[in-house]
């Protein structure tokens, strides 16, 4: 039972690339998350999924799309990067909406 | 606007203090108050919770309280190690704001335990 795991670990873009973060849980969790953390700004909503097929948008959500075509996964797309998205990036599933959340390791993208 | 106001930004104590995390919110719909622990390089986790029925939660070493009438919450962490010292967030949620039901979070506090 791994939980949460998100690759890459560490990614680090030039300005105007894309990437995708790929987050995958494998306890059968409806509700997806995607957060960032910075440094004095806590954890932000960035987008999340309330089950297969579905996204919706979180507090941050402009520069960064979504997908979860399949229950387990969640995928998170920057299309063009942006020195202001370095960030460290994590991932979290609950089994109901606002019930306890299980976070990966996340990932730490620079932006240059 | 931040829901959930939580202080100090960071916080230092010797090994065997007490720290205090405060949190203070005002949607008074807000009817579970989790606290969650996060170790340099991991994410998050939950450490422990507390509903509005009652005062006072402890489990182990960590106590929240819980003051419904001043619409506050704080973790207290007795007999501090070491082991302790992480970022700890606390949070509030509404049970019956249907899809806004999310967490919503505070902006963290860093605790170093010094031995």
């Amino acid at each position: 039972n791994a939980g949460v795991t998100q690759t890459p670990k560490f990614r680090v873009l030039k300005t105007g690339q894309s990437m995708t973060l790929l987050c995958a849980q494998d306890m059968n969790h409806e509700y997806m998350y995607w957060y960032r953390q910075d440094p004095g700004m806590g954890l932000r909503l960035i987008h999340y999924s309330v089950g297969e097929g579905t996204t919706a948008k979180g507090e941050v959500p402009d520069g960064y799309n979504v997908s979860r075509l399949k229950k387990q996964n969640f995928l998170l797309g920057l299309e063009s990067a942006a020195p202001s998205q370095t960030s460290v990036y994590f991932c979290a599933s609950s089994y109901f909406l606002g019930g306890e959340q299980y976070f990966g390791p996340g990932t730490r993208l620079t932006v240059t | 606007q931040q829901q959930v106001k939580q202080s100090p930004q960071s916080l230092i104590v010797q090994k065997g203090g007490i720290p205090i995390i405060n949190c203070a919110y005002e949607n008074t719909a807000f009817d579970y108050f989790p606290w969650y622990q996060q170790f340099p390089g991991k994410g998050p986790a939950l450490l422990i919770a507390i509903r509005p029925d009652v005062s006072e939660k402890k489990e182990g070493r960590f106590t929240i309280s819980f003051n419904k009438s001043a619409k506050q919450f704080s973790l207290h962490i007795m007999d501090s190690q070491p082991g302790d010292s992480a970022t700890y967030f606390c949070a509030a949620k509404a049970s019956n704001a249907g899809n806004n039901r999310k967490l919503i979070w505070g902006l963290g506090t860093s605790l170093a335990v010094n031995p």
